[in-house]
């Protein structure tokens, strides 16, 4: 069974960093692409980043590039997405997810908190 | 850029009814990377339909997708009480690599 396990929730103050992680089983890892998804408070769905970690060939939606960056480690089988410099306005759920060109595994999602 | 909208964006029914759901993207799209998610309160996304209409694994047959080209639609039929959520259609695009949401329509109860 494929499993999707997040690092815990988060509280921040604008302007720190932080690093969230997510670790997967089930399955081979290094095989299937795999990303972050945003969702803000009581809204949609953001596609931010996706790697492959086979050879971290990393791609970022547009609105995200240079915001975060997003890491696997292969050999824990865990991907990473990381702020260097957080803003009130990253306050949102992340959902790590598997994908081939649909998401077809979630992770439970991270909460983070970011207050001024 | 392709942009998914889906309609409604509320969409209010009764148990036992037919739900039929949106979305159509603002340039004709592959059905091959049209997908469909249902995301409950509290809960993460789960995928429900995968290439337009090929049903994800446990998604049971009252969940169906069809369409082509800019136009797709979610129908689900004999709406049940766990039916009442939100729905979310996505695209994926291969180079550059990109994935786009539409912005969901919440199915509630009538």
């Amino acid at each position: 069974e494929v499993q999707l396990e997040q690092s815990g929730a988060e509280v921040k103050k604008s302007g720190e960093s932080l690093k969230i992680s997510c670790k997967a089983s089930g399955y081979s890892f290094s095989s299937y692409w795999i990303g972050w998804v945003r969702q803000m408070p009581g809204k949609g769905l953001e596609w931010m980043a996706i790697i492959y970690p086979d050879d971290s060939d990393a791609r970022y939606s547009p609105s995200f590039q240079g915001h975060v960056t997003i890491s696997a480690d292969k050999s824990i089988n865990t991907v990473y997405l990381q702020w260097s410099t957080l803003k009130v306005s990253d306050t949102a759920i992340y959902y790590c997810v598997r994908s081939k060109s649909w998401f077809d595994s979630w992770g439970q999602g991270t909460l983070v908190t970011v207050s001024s | 850029e392709i942009v998914l909208t889906q309609s409604p964006g509320t969409l209010s029914l009764s148990p036992g009814e037919r739900a039929t759901l949106s979305c159509r993207a603002s340039q004709s799209v592959s059905s091959n990377f049209l997908a469909w998610y249902q995301q409950k309160p509290g809960q993460a996304p789960r995928l429900l339909i995968y290439s337009a209409y090929s049903r994800a694994t446990g998604v049971p047959d009252k969940f169906s997708g069809s369409g082509s080209g800019t136009d797709f639609t979610l129908t689900i039929s004999r709406l049940e009480p766990e039916d009442f959520a939100v729905y979310f259609c996505q695209h994926y695009v291969n180079s550059p690599r990109q994935y786009t949401f539409g912005q969901g329509t919440k199915l509630q109860i009538k």
